[in-house]
C-alpha cells in the first residue's frame, strides 16, 4: 500500500519562530489533507489541498502532486500550535474512501 | 462543518466485556467513518459505516470484533467486543463534507482504557 511519512519527527520550537513541517507519498494521489491533534487529541481538518498553495491564518499548505510532498508552513508559531500534525491521503485507484495517514510531527512551542 | 458529538468520552473497562460507543451529527451525511489511534501511533481506519446495510471493513478488522450500526444518515454507533489490553485506544468517528473524496472531520473520540 502506499506509504505516507512525515518529517520532522519531533520538533520544539521557541515561540515567534516558523517551521516547515514536509510530508512524502510513495503514489499518485486524489488528494492530500492536513490536520492538527491537540493535547486533548481532539483532530482538527487545517487543509484539503490536492494540490498548489492555501493560506489561512498564520499557517499555509503547499501540494506538489507530480514531486509526492507536501508543505505545511506554521508563522509567528504560538504555544496554542502545540500537539501533532498529520497529513493523509487519498488514493486514486483501489482505496474506495480510504485516507491514509502519515506518521505524524510531534510540536512543542515553549514560551 | 458538521457538529460530531461522541460518547462517551473516556472509559475505563474490564477485558471480556464489550463497549458501545456513539457518533451523532447534527446534519446528514454520507460518509461516516471509525478510526482507531493506538497510543503514541498515527490513524488507522477501522471501517466505513454504510447507512442501512453492513460495514466495509479495512484489513485486520472484523465484524465480530468491531460491530457497527448506522441505521440512519446522522448516527452510528461502533462496539469494540470482548476487549484485551491491546485494544485500549482511542476511537474516532469522522464524517466527509459531501460526497466521496472530501475533507473529513472528527469527533472529539472516545479514549478506552482496558485492564
Amino acid at each position: 500500500g502506499i506509504q505516507v511519512e512525515q518529517s520532522p519527527p519531533d520538533l520544539i520550537l521557541q515561540e515567534g519562530a516558523n517551521s516547515t513541517l514536509r510530508c512524502n507519498f510513495s503514489d499518485s494521489v486524489n488528494n492530500l489533507q492536513w490536520f492538527h491533534q491537540n493535547p486533548w487529541g481532539q483532530l482538527i481538518n487545517l487543509f484539503y489541498i490536492p494540490s498548489g498553495t492555501k493560506q489561512n491564518g498564520r499557517l499555509s499548505a503547499t501540494t506538489v502532486a507530480t514531486e509526492r510532498y507536501s508543505l505545511l508552513y506554521i508563522s509567528s508559531s504560538q504555544t496554542t500550535d502545540s500537539g501533532v500534525y498529520f497529513c493523509a491521503v487519498h488514493i486514486l485507484t483501489g482505496g474506495g474512501n480510504k485516507l491514509t495517514f502519515g506518521t505524524g510531527t510531534q510540536l512543542k512551542v515553549e514560551l | 462543518s458538521a457538529v460530531i458529538s461522541q460518547k462517551p468520552s473516556r472509559d475505563i473497562c474490564q477485558r471480556g466485556t464489550s463497549l458501545t460507543i456513539q457518533c451523532q451529527v447534527d446534519s446528514q451525511v454520507t460518509m461516516m467513518f471509525w478510526y482507531r489511534q493506538q497510543p503514541g501511533q498515527s490513524l488507522t481506519l477501522i471501517a466505513t459505516a454504510n447507512q442501512g446495510s453492513e460495514a466495509t471493513y479495512e484489513s485486520g478488522f472484523v465484524i465480530d470484533k468491531f460491530p457497527i450500526s448506522r441505521p440512519n444518515l446522522t448516527f452510528s454507533t461502533l462496539t469494540v467486543s470482548n476487549m484485551s489490553p491491546e485494544d485500549s485506544s482511542i476511537y474516532l468517528c469522522s464524517v466527509g463534507e459531501g460526497q466521496y473524496n472530501s475533507p473529513l472531520h472528527f469527533g472529539n473520540g472516545t479514549r478506552l482504557t482496558v485492564t
